[in-house]
C-alpha cells in the first residue's frame, strides 16, 4: 500500500520537553510538508522540503526544527521554545512543489501537559 | 499578503438543502485546489482549477474559477450527511499551497 503515515496518532507530553512526530511515505515523492491545524485556524505551514537535505521555513516555524535526509522521511521536533504547542499535527507530500496535489497522513494530535 | 479568504466559516443545513463555500483572493491565482477533512480526519484532495471560467463538476459537487481568475467557489446541491466536514480551498502557483480557513458544513438529517 502507497502512502503516508504519522505516528503515532496521539501523543502526551509533559511541559518543557523536546518531541519528534515521524513521518514517512513511500509515494516517491520529492516534496513534504508539515502543517499544524488548530480549531479555527486553518491549515497553517510549518517547514517544507522540496529535496533531501534541504528545507525552508513556512509561516510559523519558530519553536520547531525538521531534517530530511531520508526522500521518504521528513520528521518534525516541537522543541521547548514552541510556546503553546498543543495542535492537530499534518504532514503531507507532493510529487513537485509547484503546484502539485498534495497527499496528507492521519495526523498526530499533540497534547502538552 | 498571500492569503485567500473563504467564507463562510461555518454552515449548517438540512439534508437535502444545497450549499456553497467561496475562497476569494485579492491577486489573480494561477490555480486553485480545493481539499475536505472529515471529522477527526486529513484533508482528501478534490480538484484542481486552473482555466478562467473553468467548471468542473464531480457528482453533486459544482466547482467553479472565476473569469478574473481571483475567486472560486464549491457548490454540493441537495447535501447529504455524508457530505459533512470542513471544505478547504487552497491556492498554488508556487512551491507551496496557501490554504484558507475553510467552511465547516454540517447537515441536519
Amino acid at each position: 500500500d502507497g502512502g503516508i503515515t504519522q505516528s503515532p496518532k496521539y501523543l502526551f507530553r509533559k511541559e518543557g520537553q523536546n518531541v519528534t512526530l515521524s513521518c514517512e511515505q513511500n509515494l516517491n515523492h520529492d516534496a513534504m510538508y508539515w502543517y499544524r491545524q488548530d480549531p479555527g485556524q486553518g491549515l497553517r505551514l510549518i517547514y517544507y522540503s522540496q529535496i533531501v537535505n534541504d528545507f525552508q521555513k513556512g509561516d510559523i516555524a519558530e519553536g520547531y526544527s525538521v531534517s530530511r535526509e531520508k526522500k521518504e522521511s521528513f520528521p518534525l521536533t516541537v522543541t521547548s521554545a514552541q510556546k503553546n504547542p498543543t495542535a492537530f499535527y499534518l504532514c503531507a507530500s507532493s510529487t513537485k512543489g509547484v503546484p502539485d496535489t498534495q497527499y496528507f497522513g492521519p495526523g498526530t494530535r499533540l497534547t502538552v501537559l | 499578503g498571500q492569503q485567500v479568504m473563504q467564507i463562510p466559516q461555518y454552515q449548517h443545513v438540512q439534508e437535502g438543502e444545497d450549499f456553497t463555500t467561496y475562497c476569494n483572493s485579492s491577486t489573480t491565482l494561477s490555480n486553485i485546489q480545493w481539499y475536505k477533512q472529515r471529522p477527526g480526519g486529513h484533508p482528501v484532495f478534490l480538484i484542481q482549477l486552473v482555466k478562467s471560467g473553468e467548471v468542473k463538476k464531480q457528482k453533486r459537487l459544482t466547482f467553479q474559477f472565476g473569469e478574473a481568475k481571483k475567486n472560486s467557489s464549491l457548490h454540493i446541491t441537495a447535501t447529504q450527511t455524508t457530505d459533512v466536514g470542513t471544505y478547504f480551498c487552497a491556492k498554488g502557483g508556487s512551491e507551496k499551497l496557501v490554504f484558507g480557513k475553510g467552511t465547516k458544513l454540517t447537515v441536519n438529517p
